[in-house]
């Protein structure tokens, strides 16, 4: 089945920099990428997502790259403030009915 | 406001004692899914549903137990057989397996 690595698993930056988070799959039949931010004691809410016939998605502050031959995508927040601090999962599904395999999480921190 | 609920937020559990934990949503969504989330990790699947009447077994679906009686409700019983039962638990719904997920804010079980 699929494997989802996440990399780092904890990260901390300085409020206005740049984050960026880096995720690894291992099915080349993966078509679908979700971004993930959870809060302390609640659920996932999705950040943005994409599909594998794009190639870099933006909104705002956040972007997704994917690579398809490497297979790896990755999650880019540009001028991080404070309440971008929480744990960020990444996804791959190939669009079978169990859909989604997660990432392991990583914990953002922004420094003020 | 449509959205997925899940009660109780935390819930206690005596040795040999089967709890059943609550996912309602009025998203009209078809497809439920429920995850387990221990510190540091992923979400690990533990049932998912398609239709009414019908559910399969994810990665870790040992120890629990799952019915779906009604399009808006997929309620999941950790059985005194599941012998480390202390986690977050989420609840999931989607439209369709190549749309996004949408979370509730989790229920966490401890034992007594």
């Amino acid at each position: 089945g699929e494997n989802v690595e996440q990399h780092p698993s904890t990260l901390s930056v300085q409020e206005g920099d740049s984050a960026v988070i880096k995720c690894t799959y291992s099915d080349s039949a993966s078509n679908y990428f979700p971004w993930y931010k959870q809060e302390l004691g609640k659920g996932p809410q999705l950040i943005i997502d994409i599909r594998s016939n794009v190639g870099e998605k933006k909104d705002q502050r956040i972007a997704v790259t994917l690579n398809k031959t490497a297979k790896h995508f990755s999650l880019h927040i540009t001028e991080t403030q404070p309440e971008d601090s929480a744990v960020y999962f990444c996804a791959a599904s190939t669009g079978s009915a169990r859909q989604l395999t997660f990432g392991s999480g990583t914990q953002l921190t922004v420094l003020p | 406001d449509g959205g997925i609920t899940q009660s109780p937020k935390y819930l206690f559990r005596k040795e040999g004692q089967n709890v059943t934990l609550s996912c309602e949503q009025n998203l009209n969504h078809d497809a439920m899914y429920w995850y387990r989330q221990d510190p540091g990790q992923g979400l690990r699947l533990i049932y998912y549903s398609q239709i009414v009447n019908d559910f399969q077994k994810g990665d870790i679906a040992e120890g629990y137990s799952v019915s779906r009686e009604k399009k808006e409700s997929f309620p999941l019983t950790v059985t005194s057989a599941q012998k480390n039962p202390t986690a977050f638990y989420l609840c999931a719904s989607t439209l369709t397996v190549t749309q996004p997920q949408h979370f509730g804010d989790g229920t966490r079980l401890s034992i007594l």
